[in-house]
C-alpha cells in the first residue's frame, strides 16, 4: 500500500511540468487526494485537493490559475500541472491520501523534488 | 490562508510530557474539527499522528493525544521517547474550502 510520485527536475522560471503520483494497494477511487509541498528547510504547505470522483478541485492561493490537479482512475494516478513555475515552487512535493475527507493525510508518497532556477 | 501558529521548538526530558500548541481563527482551528496532527524525522515524508482534533489511528501509541479548545488545537505527547524527537506539524480544514498547515515545531527529547 503506498504512493509514489514521479516527474520532478530542474525548470527554468516560466516553464511547465507536470507531476504524477500513483498509487497501489488500495481502492483510488475511493479516496479524496492531496498535493502538500515543503521548500527546502521549511515547513509544510498544502497545495491542492481533487475529490474522490475528480468533480471537485481546490487549491491554494499561492498556485491558483497556475496549477491543475487531476486524477486517472484507470491509470490509479494522480497529477498535478505546474504552469509558470517560479522561484518560489522550489520544493519537495508530496502526494497524500486524505482518508477522512476532511483532511486527515494518512499516507504519503516520498516526494519528488522541484527545482525552478534559470 | 494565513499558517496557523505554532511555537518553533519545544523540548523535553525523556519520560516528560510536553504539549504542542498549533493558534488559528474561527475560520480554520476554531470552527471545524478538522485538526490533523504529523511527525516528520529528518529525510522521511510526514506521519499521521492525530486526526479530527483527537482521533488517533488504528496502532498509534496512546503516549499521543490531541484536544481543541476555541481556536487552539494541542497534541500532547506523554512519556517522552527518543524517538519522538521529530518536526511536528498541525493542520486544519477552513471557511474557504482549503487546509492550512502550521509553521512546525522541532521537538526536541533532552
Amino acid at each position: 500500500v503506498h504512493l509514489v510520485e514521479s516527474g520532478g527536475g530542474v525548470v527554468q522560471p516560466g516553464r511547465s511540468l507536470r507531476l504524477s503520483c500513483a498509487a497501489s494497494g488500495f481502492t483510488f477511487s475511493n479516496y479524496p487526494m492531496h498535493w502538500v509541498r515543503q521548500a527546502p528547510g521549511k515547513g509544510l504547505e498544502w497545495v491542492a485537493v481533487i475529490s474522490y470522483d475528480g468533480s471537485i478541485k481546490y487549491y491554494a492561493d499561492s498556485v491558483k490559475g497556475r496549477f491543475t490537479i487531476s486524477r486517472d482512475s484507470s491509470r490509479n494516478t494522480l497529477y498535478l500541472q505546474m504552469n509558470s513555475l517560479r522561484a518560489e515552487d522550489t520544493a519537495l512535493f508530496y502526494c497524500a491520501r486524505d482518508n477522512s475527507g476532511q483532511g486527515a493525510f494518512d499516507m504519503w508518497g516520498q516526494g519528488t523534488m522541484v527545482t525552478v532556477s534559470s | 490562508q494565513s499558517a496557523l501558529t505554532q511555537p518553533a521548538s519545544v523540548s523535553g526530558s525523556p519520560g516528560q510530557s510536553i504539549t504542542i500548541s498549533c493558534t488559528g481563527t474561527s475560520s480554520d482551528v476554531g470552527g471545524y474539527n478538522y485538526v490533523s496532527w504529523y511527525q516528520q524525522h529528518p529525510g522521511k515524508a510526514p506521519k499521521l499522528m492525530i486526526y479530527d482534533v483527537s482521533n488517533r489511528p488504528s496502532g498509534l501509541s496512546n503516549r499521543f493525544s490531541g484536544s481543541k479548545s476555541g481556536n487552539t488545537a494541542s497534541l500532547t505527547i506523554s512519556g517522552l521517547q527518543a524517538e519522538d524527537e521529530a518536526d511536528y506539524y498541525c493542520s486544519s480544514y477552513t471557511s474557504s474550502a482549503v487546509w492550512v498547515f502550521g509553521g512546525g515545531t522541532k521537538l526536541t527529547v533532552l
